[in-house]
């Protein structure tokens, strides 16, 4: 079955740093990947997706790359604000509906 | 506006007692779907439904039921044999586009038992 592996945080960053979650994926075929994040207290939202590969995801100044080579798809922002602490899932793709999303990566950022 | 409403934001279960968390959506998906999320751990999977009237359980469904009378509704009954049930409790709903289904969340309710 399809499943992905994220890595594991917490992640603590300064203001305006470079941050990078990776997350790699096991799928049969080419299915859309997907990024959520959760702002406290909230539910999920979806910041960004891929349909296929070499797709890139972007939103909010994140991006996220569908690589097939390396069966990849990290989450990027050059520059970090307080306003992006959050917890963010790399989420499965959905054709398995017995699958769920793993922890996230909790990310806080300083000023 | 389109969306997922959850209701209520905060709701307090006495022991023993059944409560119904709310679910509505105005987007017009086939497949709703209901997770438990506990501090520091992902979301879990409780029940699902793919269309009107069908529902499947999910990874945790022991101590919750589900109904799925219209397609705009999909209501959460945690039970009283449900014995650990202070969690976060997320809806979502999903749409398939081009082949590929995107899964989208309503804001939550926080279950607290006195």
């Amino acid at each position: 079955g399809n499943s992905v592996t994220q890595m594991e945080g917490p992640v603590t960053l300064s203001e305006e740093a470079f941050l990078t979650i990776n997350c790699t994926y096991t799928a049969t075929g080419y299915p859309s990947l997907f990024w959520y994040v959760q702002y406290p207290g909230e539910g999920l939202q979806l910041l960004l997706k891929a349909t296929k590969a070499d797709d890139k995801g972007s939103n909010k100044g994140f991006e996220a790359t569908y690589r097939k080579e390396t069966t990849s798809f990290h989450l990027e922002k050059g520059s970090v604000q307080v306003s992006d602490s959050a917890v963010y899932f790399c989420a499965p793709p959905l054709n398995d509906y017995k699958l769920s999303f793993g922890a996230g990566t909790t990310v806080t950022v300083r000023a | 506006d389109g969306g997922i409403t959850q209701s209520p934001k905060y709701l307090f279960r006495k022991e023993g007692q059944n409560v119904t968390l709310s679910c509505e959506q105005n987007l017009n998906h086939d497949a709703m779907y209901w997770y438990r999320q506990d501090p520091g751990q992902g979301l879990r999977l409780i029940y699902y439904s793919q269309i009107v009237n069908d529902f499947q359980k999910g990874d945790i469904a022991e101590g919750y039921s589900v109904s799925r009378e219209k397609k705009e509704s999909f209501p959460l009954t945690v039970t009283s044999a449900q014995k650990n049930p202070t969690a976060f409790y997320l809806c979502a709903s999903s749409i398939v586009t081009g082949g590929q289904e995107t899964q989208y969340f309503g804001p939550g309710t926080r279950l607290l038992v006195l």
